[in-house]
């Protein structure tokens, strides 16, 4: 049974800080990961997506992927209360011969003016 | 502006009753997807689409339907054999459907069993 876990949190920070969101995954062969955030009662929007070990930055937003400990994290520098919201972590794996996507349960984030 | 677009955003089902949820997407993806999201569980997969006339069962396809007779378009019809079928359903696309590629989701639809 392939797994993603996430911390269901919820993660409070304080405005300005910055946030730290962890994901573990359970195949090894996993080659893509993905980063969403969902508001409450919204749909998941697109974050970010990382394919290869080390850090992918792209404004406030640092996706780190350690496939040697099978670990994707989400870095948010300089959090403001509009991130305030769900992050899901969703990652590839095979399965025989199909390729599928499996999602974990997200992290529910806070911040704090 | 392209996007994703999913009707109706609220709808309410009696029992034994077969409803259709509408996609459409003008991304020009090959790739289409539903959803359904529940709470406290992760999104779960019931039907994909990776080219037109084709589609394959995802995770828990028992009592839904798809079809897929254009490329925009990738209606869901959760039959009366869905045992619960009050959930929030997600249609999302990809530019290809080998899920190396990021999905992209439409606003959703509520469904609400009375």
């Amino acid at each position: 049974q392939k797994e993603v876990e996430q911390n269901s949190g919820p993660l409070s920070v304080p405005e300005g800080a910055i946030a730290s969101l962890n994901c573990t995954y359970s195949d090894r062969g996993s080659q893509s990961f993905f980063w969403y955030r969902q508001y409450s009662g919204k749909s998941p929007e697109l974050i970010m997506f990382i394919y290869s070990n080390g850090d992918k930055e792209d404004g406030r937003f640092t996706a780190q992927l350690n496939k040697a400990s099978q670990y994707v994290s989400l870095l948010i520098r300089d959090s403001q209360p509009s991130d305030s919201a769900t992050y899901l972590c969703a990652v590839t794996y095979w399965a025989g011969n199909n390729r599928k996507l499996i999602w974990g349960l997200g992290t529910s984030l806070a911040v704090n003016p | 502006d392209g996007g994703i677009t999913q009707s109706p955003k609220y709808l309410f089902r009696k029992e034994g009753q077969n409803v259709t949820l509408s996609c459409e997407q003008n991304l020009n993806h090959d790739a289409m997807y539903w959803y359904r999201q529940d709470p406290g569980q992760g999104l779960r997969l019931i039907y994909y689409s990776q080219i037109v006339n084709d589609f394959q069962k995802g995770d828990i396809a028992e009592g839904y339907s798809v079809s897929r007779e254009k490329k925009e378009s990738f209606p869901l019809t959760v039959t009366s054999a869905q045992k619960n079928p009050t959930a929030f359903y997600l249609c999302a696309s990809s530019i290809v459907g080998d899920l190396l590629n990021e999905q992209f989701f439409g606003p959703g639809t509520r469904l609400t069993v009375l």
